[in-house]
């Protein structure tokens, strides 16, 4: 166990719906960190906040949106879904902004269907 | 811009015999290595990482790996493996100057191992 919290842990949704997924980091790490993994395009950062404020960008569609609230748990809101938004979401946090390691959660499997 | 190459898809091997799951990577940068195991249905979970220091780096459970420089290789060895050790596994490399912890993965090695 990691110590990362990710609700939900299964979500099937239908084709322009909206949905929010959950991430409670470690106790005490500020980074928080989430990844898309999918068959075809793999294991891909999305987007990086520490302590509320976002410090990276990686490959997030414009549909998709994050932010971290201030007791650090942060929300994934994937909206206008489509076929190709299935994949498994995984949150993982680390103790600082430039921290060396980061732990994954056990990921959301989102289906579009 | 950072890739990480894994060089092999699938590794097929029998119990208790010795492994090696390839990783290459592309930067010109100084960084950090990885690896994260990700066993059926699970989350990912790190196996062991470089940081800085020795280039020989261990896990708990008897993995090693080791960073060669002048090669851009982080590859990773079992001396014998264990039905327990099935498991797709992931290179990963980070910019050490990006100050956010950024991981490029390979594309993963899946880990079959029989009796």
């Amino acid at each position: 166990d990691s110590g990362v919290t990710q609700t939900p842990k299964h979500l099937i949704t239908a084709t322009g719906q909206r949905v929010t997924l959950r991430c409670s980091p470690r106790s005490g790490d500020l980074s928080v960190y989430w990844y898309q993994q999918s068959l075809d395009q793999g294991l891909q950062f999305l987007i990086h906040y520490y302590n509320g404020e976002e410090r990276a960008k990686g490959n997030i569609l414009e549909r998709f949106s994050a932010q971290q609230f201030p007791d650090l748990h942060s929300e994934l809101n994937l909206s206008s879904l489509e076929l190709g938004d299935s994949a498994l979401y995984f949150c993982a946090s680390s103790v600082s902004v430039d921290g060396n390691t980061i732990y994954f959660g056990e990921g959301s499997w989102l289906t579009v269907v | 811009a950072q890739s990480v190459t894994q060089l092999d898809s699938q590794v097929p091997v029998f119990e208790e015999a010795p492994v090696e799951l390839r990783c290459n990577y592309s930067s010109s940068v100084s960084v950090y290595l990885f690896w994260y195991v990700q066993y059926p249905n699970q989350g990912l979970q790190l196996l062991l990482k470089y940081l800085s220091g020795s280039t020989l780096v261990k896990s708990i459970n008897g993995f090693e790996a080791e960073f060669n420089k002048s090669q851009t290789s982080f590859h990773l060895r079992k001396p014998s493996v264990h039905i327990s050790d099935t498991a797709e596994y992931f290179c990963a490399v980070s910019d050490k100057q990006q100050g956010a912890q950024k991981l490029v993965f390979g594309q993963g090695t899946r880990l079959t191992i029989n009796p």
